[in-house]
């Protein structure tokens, strides 16, 4: 079945230690993104990519990194920079923004302690 | 930058119809989506107006007017299942999405 992997579900982490998120697709959608949602709140664009090798930041990119080094992934690196960095962790590709449709994985909640 | 605002919360019986407002201070969207999300899970796709009008999915139903920069998502019959977040989504000049802070609807039996 298509669709797109998000790891770990759920991640701990100390102060000062960057982490990696793991995002791969198998739509062979051209398009992914990086959304943070902090509780009770909406989306909000951190990173997102529309071709390989290219990405661009969004509305919150401060403490955050990304790559693009192949079209089924897109890791999202928490660093130690990112003041707050407790929150919910979203993923999602969509073949562009034309039929107004993402696709998300299930998410990765990270906890700092 | 460009923002959505939405109702906070909206409360309905099971089997009633409710709408769920969106307007936004853009003239940059393209498009509009709407997402259904339940707790603890990850957002689901409902519907998207890339056109002015009203497109019709089973008991959902969503609106855009761009004239008037307002949507609307509309669902009817009502079931204690639809409790859930909803937010609706600008198509940002073709390169993203812009959410909405979302609205949670309660339905009450």
């Amino acid at each position: 079945d298509g669709g797109i992997t998000q790891s770990p579900k759920y991640l701990f982490r100390k102060e000062g230690q960057n982490v990696t998120l793991s995002c791969e697709q198998n739509l062979n959608h051209d398009a992914m993104y990086w959304y943070r949602q902090d509780p009770g709140q909406g989306l909000r664009l951190i990173y997102y990519s529309q071709i390989v090798n290219d990405f661009q930041k969004g509305d919150i990119a401060e403490g955050y990194s990304v790559s693009r080094e192949k079209k089924e992934s897109f890791p999202l690196t928490v660093t130690s920079a990112q003041k707050n960095p407790t929150a919910f962790y979203l993923c999602a590709s969509s073949h562009g923004t034309n039929t107004g449709e993402l696709f998300f994985g299930e998410g990765s909640r990270l906890t700092v302690l | 930058g460009q923002s959505l605002e939405q109702p906070s919360e909206v409360t309905a019986v099971e089997g009633a119809i409710v709408q769920i407002n969106c307007t936004y201070q853009t003239s940059g969207f393209y498009g509009l989506s709407w997402y259904q999300q339940h707790d603890g899970g990850a957002p689901t796709f409902l519907s998207y107006n890339g056109l002015d009008g009203l497109e019709e999915t089973g008991r959902f139903s969503s609106f855009l007017s761009r004239s008037d920069s307002y949507g609307y998502l509309l669902l009817q019959e009502l079931q204690m299942k639809d409790s859930a977040s909803y937010f609706c989504a600008g198509d940002n000049y073709g390169q993203n999405f812009v959410f909405g802070p979302g609205t949670r609807l309660s339905v009450l039996p």
